[in-house]
């Protein structure tokens, strides 16, 4: 069974710029989350999404934003870049149901610095 | 606020020894507790405790939860460079059918030869 895919792999931006990352769940999964990791702040929560539809969201300003399609491909767009975006960005994805609850399978994540 | 707090943060063993990792959480809605191998990129799972004082094995890993004293224990036994990762934490909150993962800063473990 393939895992997690996340595309690009590494990207490069500048300030101001916007960008959108991309990921694959595992074939079945329905739910898809996104978290930050950063040396500091470690690995914190963006999102989740699951159906199509965001069931939560972190701590995370506005210009941090997602979305699911019917395939449950999932994409993160941050708006407006910051210096302090410059994170690996790491998707993971899981069954979603609540009765028995798989644990997250996690992607290579997307290595994203902010110039 | 949710937290998770893993101990040592730092670790270095050489082969052969045994060691023990350290996870306490304060969390609302309490679901489970998951642990994560990172490497490279990819944290990968480890084990998924939802039940006190089970322990739960594969091959020289194992780990257990206290419900009552909120905190987890992780144990790798024969270390081998191999095992050298950093170790995560997480805590599954629950609430409106989300998932949601806590995590903790991780225990950056270094087996030397």
């Amino acid at each position: 069974k393939a895992g997690v895919t996340q595309t690009p792999r590494y990207l490069i931006k500048t300030r101001g710029q916007q960008v959108t990352l991309s990921c694959s769940p595992i074939s079945g999964h329905r739910s898809v989350s996104w978290y930050q990791q950063t040396p500091g702040q470690g690995l914190q929560f963006l999102f989740e999404y699951f159906s199509e539809t965001q069931r939560n969201k972190g701590n995370f300003p506005g210009r941090f934003s997602g979305r699911q399609f019917s395939n449950s491909r999932s994409e993160m767009n941050v708006s407006t870049l910051e210096l302090g975006d410059s994170a690996l960005y790491l998707c993971a994805s899981s069954s979603g149901s609540t009765a028995p609850r798989s644990p997250l399978h996690f992607g290579n994540g997307t290595r994203l610095t902010v110039t | 606020e949710d937290k998770v707090v893993q101990s040592p943060l730092s670790l270095v063993v050489h082969e052969g020894d045994t060691v023990t990792l350290n996870c306490s959480y304060e969390v609302t809605n309490f679901r489970s507790l998951l642990w994560y191998k990172q490497e490279k990129k990819a944290p990968t799972f480890l084990f998924m405790l939802t039940s006190s004082g089970i322990e739960k094995k594969s091959g020289r890993l194992s780990s257990i939860l206290d419900k009552k004293e909120l905190f987890s224990i992780l144990n790798i036994t024969a270390t081998q460079t191999g095992d050298s990762a950093v170790y995560l934490c997480a805590v599954e909150v629950s609430g409106a059918g989300s998932y949601q993962l806590t995590f903790g800063k991780g225990t950056k473990l270094s087996v030397i030869p």
